[in-house]
């Protein structure tokens, strides 16, 4: 069964950068891609990226273009996903989840990792 | 951005109950439009997909409907396990957005 195993996160400064890695398993790591989402307290899910399992290729929310960063390591099978310059805005529980019949689709997720912007 | 609300924000609603959420885009998602369950402390659920494909497993009292700019999700008999938040997710075009979501509530 699919399995993305998230890690990283944590309390972080304001102007710091983050890493939140996504191990996935139970699946063709490089058949699907991953999405990049995010929940701050009280706020509907925001997109932040797509990253292709097949060849690394990612697509940005505009609001993060220039802040995030999507990797993958297919040796791994683990997506990485790095924003930097944070803000207390930034603190939510961020979320890697796997395409389905569509790219574009949550089909499997992983638990989610808070990552909390404070001074 | 396309802009995504639903109605209502909470729904109090009964064991047996039938019950229906709306989503409402702020312009034409063809019907590119999914729908999630999230329960508290878990990551969500895919339900349907492309408006009133059931995602695999999901049981069949839940039903999609609607395309353009107006959606439905309705459970048609609610069970106590779908006491849940339900949110819905345009993908016509980037960026991905969602809806605030709707709490089904314990009446």
């Amino acid at each position: 069964q699919v399995h993305l195993v998230q890690s990283g996160g944590g309390l972080k400064k304001p102007g710091a950068s983050v890493k939140v890695s996504c191990e996935a398993s139970g699946y063709t790591f490089t058949s699907y891609g991953i999405n990049w989402v995010r929940q701050a307290p009280g706020e509907a899910f925001e997109w932040m990226g797509w990253i292709s399992g097949y060849n690394g290729h990612a697509d940005y929310a505009q609001k993060f273009k220039g802040r995030v960063t999507l990797t993958i390591d297919t040796s791994t099978t683990t997506a990485h996903m790095e924003l930097r310059s944070l803000t207390s805005d930034d603190t939510a529980v961020y979320y890697c989840a796997r395409g389905g019949v569509d790219a574009a689709l949550m089909a499997f997720w992983g638990q989610g990792i808070l990552v909390t912007v404070s001074s | 951005d396309i802009q995504m609300t639903q109605s209502p924000s909470t729904l109090p609603a009964s064991v047996g109950d039938r019950i229906t959420i709306t989503c409402r885009a702020s312009q034409n998602i063809n019907n590119w439009l999914a729908w999630y369950q999230q329960k508290p402390g878990k990551a969500p659920k895919l339900l349907i997909y492309k408006a009133s494909t059931l995602e695999r497993g999901v049981p069949s009292r839940f039903s999609g409907s609607g395309s353009g700019t107006d959606f439905t999700l309705t459970i048609s008999s609610l069970q106590p396990d779908d006491f849940a938040v339900y949110f819905c997710q345009q993908y016509n075009a980037y960026p991905w957005t969602f809806g605030p979501g709707t709490k089904a509530d314990i009446k």
